[in-house]
């Protein structure tokens, strides 16, 4: 099936360090998602975005609806250890119910 | 306001046989989706039911079915099982027109 292409795969970072990372698209979505999972756990939704060109912030995180509608970035500000996880981004249009799921980024945070 | 509920959350079955799994949307959320996670493939959508019927289904062979209820409340059934379909079988629940999909914590199937 297909999967959207994030990057990167794996992060390993020291706490208080910001995190960036990316989803592209080889096709148009009008919705985004942001979803944090953690191991055992169903996804949890942290951002959505509904517009191209939209920033939106939640607390320390931060997603924007590229311009093109065929991606995405979401952005961690003085990582704390609960970030760690996997982080998914989602794509979905309206009319149509299926999220297509990106790859998954793995946030680690070192000691 | 509780969240999406499954039920059960681990199974363990052999080849061969089939299960059902359950969901519980939100209150008040009458469109559920499912979708399957496994390592090698991730997160891809099985099918989507609105008001007991189904609305959308992914590219899943036909042992895959589901149905939903009255009350919103869904299950799936895999048939004949593969070691292939040990997963994490996560629901979703969404309010009608609202683009947001609420996750339940899944139902990790193993199949020996």
């Amino acid at each position: 099936g297909q999967q959207l292409n994030q990057s990167p795969q794996s992060m390993f970072i020291q706490e208080g360090e910001d995190v960036s990372m990316n989803c592209t698209s080889s096709s148009i979505f009008n919705t985004w998602l942001w979803y944090k999972q953690d191991p055992g756990e169903g996804p949890v939704l942290l951002i959505a975005l509904y517009k191209a060109g939209e920033l939106t912030s939640n607390g320390r995180l931060t997603a924007q609806f590229g311009i093109t509608r065929k991606d995405s970035f979401l952005n961690i500000s003085a990582s704390i250890p609960s970030d760690v996880g996997i982080y998914f981004c989602a794509g979905s249009n309206f009319g149509n119910e299926k999220l297509t799921f990106g790859t998954g980024t793995r946030l680690t945070i070192i000691p | 306001k509780a969240g999406v509920t499954q039920t059960p959350r681990y199974l363990i079955k052999t080849r061969g046989q089939q299960v059902t799994l359950s969901c519980s949307p939100i209150s008040g959320h009458r469109s559920v989706s499912w979708y399957q996670q496994t390592p090698g493939q991730g997160l891809q959508f099985l099918f989507e039911y609105f008001s007991e019927t189904q609305r959308n289904k992914g590219n899943f062979p036909g042992r895959f079915s589901g149905r939903q209820f009255s009350n919103s409340r869904s299950e799936m059934n895999v048939s004949t099982l593969e070691l292939g379909d040990s997963a994490l079988y996560l629901c979703a629940s969404r309010l009608e027109g609202g683009e947001t999909q609420y996750f339940g914590p899944g139902t990790r199937l193993l199949v020996l």
